[in-house]
């Protein structure tokens, strides 16, 4: 079965630190990679997608792709409390389908 | 900024009773999908539809559910006959393509009891 497997957490980061949250996943042909933020309660928000190898930054937002290693990561620098949210890796392993991992609880420690 | 639009946002039902979710997309996007959220659990991909038709569908997508664009418009999600397990929050999205850059709408919480 193809997989995106997500550390649930939480993970607890101090204010104006960085949060780091890392994804993997189980088919080698996906091409497409995605964060998504969800806060409680509420819908899933795009806020970072990446195609090739290597980091892509957006503001305070950076992801790392190694499709060799089957990998993503976010990472989240100078932590602030409204980061607090559940991060969700997706991946498009299916040609219209986007397969969600559970999730990492995100909280930014004032 | 332009936004999916669902409605009803709660909706309490009966089990064996039909139901249909709305969702009105953003106006210049070509590819719509419902997803769902089972309380606490994962997101998970319900049916693709671009051009009118489906274009993929998962195993849960079984014969008691439906979708339409009947308009031109409103993008709707039928259950013919709903069941316990079918209890979830259901997410329209759209995007422009489709790479997976979605666009979701604040959702729809489904009861059945």
């Amino acid at each position: 079965q193809k997989e995106v497997e997500q550390n649930s957490g939480p993970l607890s980061v101090p204010e104006g630190a960085i949060a780091s949250l890392n994804c993997t996943y189980s088919d080698r042909v996906s091409q497409s990679f995605f964060w998504y933020r969800q806060y409680s309660g509420k819908s899933p928000e795009l806020i970072m997608s990446i195609y090739s190898n290597g980091d892509k930054e957006d503001g305070r937002f950076t992801a790392q792709l190694n499709k060799a290693s089957q990998y993503v990561s976010l990472l989240i620098r100078d932590s602030q409390p409204s980061d607090s949210a559940t991060y969700l890796c997706a991946v498009n392993i299916e040609r219209e389908k986007l397969t969600f991992g559970t999730g990492t609880r995100l909280t930014i420690i004032p | 900024e332009p936004e999916v639009t669902q409605t009803p946002s709660h909706q309490v039902t009966q089990m064996g009773q039909e139901v249909i979710l709305r969702c009105v997309p953003i106006s210049n996007h070509l590819y719509f999908y419902w997803y769902r959220q089972i309380l606490g659990q994962k997101v998970e991909f319900l049916v693709s539809f671009y051009n009118n038709e489906i274009s993929e569908k998962s195993e849960i997508f079984d014969d008691q559910f439906s979708v339409e664009r009947p308009d031109g418009s409103n993008f709707t999600l039928k259950i013919r006959s709903t069941k316990l397990e079918d209890s979830a929050m259901y997410f329209c999205a759209t995007g422009q393509t489709n790479t997976g850059e979605l666009f979701f709408g604040e959702g729809s919480r489904l009861t059945v009891l």
